[in-house]
């Protein structure tokens, strides 16, 4: 059962140009959403993170806007460049399992983006 | 300092031979995880220790042993492996705290099964 689902599968953009990556839950548990970047060969990069509690966050180039109503969060690239091609990979997490233990992960299925010069 | 690290970056192994796969961190993090990433798949969780303790185990074959020495090494100990399980293995670490959920992965450890 996926409880993230993630698209477009592949994204080409231009430079210059906003890269948007949608994602969708189900669980209604899960309270932390982070975006992960990962380039070939490498392992994930924790890009940006946030919490249902708000409805957008910012870093950089870098938006998540949430929308807890419709369960549904989304990744927004401005100004995307050529070294922001990569798979990038939402994420959830209800918290923890028990007291003082670790955070289980469910990821969406990944976006592979290009951006073209 | 953010920083997870995987040692060896690429291994190529026999079926019948035993290797080791081992991830550091200096962060602090008391938990840690193991998991095994295929071509253009997310990564798909195998394991986790959290206070140098098992705490999940995602149904993984037993070919596939963890280890956590101290709070700072993971340790995955690979027996009898088959070609399927070829894939990139990565670690990560996380504060077991309430609400600290970031989880930081290394590198990884591209692993070929012949």
């Amino acid at each position: 059962q996926q409880q993230v689902k993630q698209s477009p599968q592949s994204l080409i953009v231009q430079k210059g140009g906003i890269s948007i990556i949608n994602c969708a839950y189900e669980n209604t548990a899960f309270d932390y959403f982070p975006w992960y970047q990962q380039f070939p060969g490498k392992g994930p990069a924790l890009l940006i993170a946030i919490r249902p509690d708000v409805s957008e966050k910012k870093e950089g180039r870098f938006t998540i806007s949430f929308n807890k109503s419709a369960k549904q969060f989304s990744l927004h690239i401005m100004d995307s460049q050529p070294g922001d091609s990569a798979t990038y990979f939402c994420a959830a997490s209800e918290g923890r399992l028990t007291a003082g233990t670790a955070s289980k992960l469910t990821f969406g299925t990944g976006t592979r983006l290009q951006v073209t010069l | 300092d953010t920083e997870v690290t995987q040692t060896p970056k690429h291994l190529v192994m026999g079926m019948t031979n035993k290797k080791s796969l081992k991830c550091e961190q200096h962060m602090g993090h008391r938990a840690m995880y193991w998991y095994k990433q295929k071509a253009k798949k997310p990564p798909e969780l195998m394991f986790v220790y959290s206070y140098e303790k098992l705490s999940i185990n995602e149904s993984v074959p037993s070919r596939f042993s963890p280890e956590c020495p101290n709070s700072s090494l993971l340790n995955l100990h690979l027996h009898a492996l088959q070609p399927e399980d070829s894939a990139l293995y990565l670690c990560a670490s996380s504060q077991a705290r309430a609400l600290r959920y970031e989880q930081y992965f290394g590198p990884g450890t591209r692993l070929t099964v012949t």
